[in-house]
């Protein structure tokens, strides 16, 4: 596609409940990346992957935050158990290659009630 | 630990009125500095990347500069929709590709 594309843009949840985010990066993008942002603050960086593999998965909070990769294709960002501590807005980047600047996607925004 | 931070977190400026946002970095090692702006309820976009000190970028009303320990944003005779966040991000010889953000310089322009 032109650009990276997340879904749902929005997403409110229980407290306890499994969330899915789906991101769709540039066709023939081999990088992608997920960041969070909260209110106020920067971007924390939480996973890397290089095609379907994840050599860098340092930034993941907790064993309650998976990530995985078709391909070099879509990538799902899974909170399981979602604590209000999770609200975020959760971005998707890819590029060509980790010495490429980055393209965003526009984001998820989780918020956990 | 490598460390970005940004300076002021918030601006306001008449337009017309030139400023520039800071970006200090302590890093091991600098593999390239990249500047974003950020539209409220968007991802960042991309702006420049300056890989040694010394280098400059321009585009329109910005120019980024870059020294060995911290970068500037000039922004010369700024229009009301340049009214943005920020975001410079720093990424670290060795690493995965993953960049390290500064929190953000928010930027209003008022007519």
């Amino acid at each position: 596609g032109a650009g990276v594309s997340q879904s749902p843009s929005n997403k409110v949840t229980e407290k306890g409940k499994d969330v899915e985010l789906r991101c769709d990066p540039i066709s023939g993008h081999t990088a992608l990346y997920w960041y969070r942002q909260r209110l106020g603050q920067g971007l924390e960086f939480l996973i890397y992957f290089q095609g379907n593999s994840a050599p860098d998965k340092s930034g993941l909070p907790s064993d309650r935050f998976s990530a995985e990769r078709t391909g070099e294709s879509v990538s799902t960002l899974t909170i399981q158990r979602t604590q209000q501590e999770d609200s975020a807005v959760y971005l998707c980047a890819s590029s060509r290659d980790r010495d490429y600047g980055y393209t965003f996607g526009s984001g998820t925004r989780l918020t956990v009630v | 630990e490598d460390q970005v931070t940004q300076s002021p977190e918030a601006l306001r400026l008449q337009e017309g009125e030139s400023s520039s946002l800071n970006c200090s970095y302590t890093v091991s090692g600098l593999r390239g500095l990249f500047w974003y702006r950020q539209d409220p309820g968007k991802g960042p976009e991309f702006l420049f990347t300056l890989y040694s000190a010394g280098e400059e970028k321009e585009k329109e009303r910005l120019k980024a500069t870059l020294t060995k320990k911290e970068s500037f944003l000039h922004i010369t005779a700024p229009k009301p929709e340049d009214s943005a966040t920020y975001l410079c991000a720093v990424h670290v010889t060795g690493n995965t590709g993953k960049l390290i953000f500064g929190q953000g310089t928010t930027l209003q322009v008022k007519p």
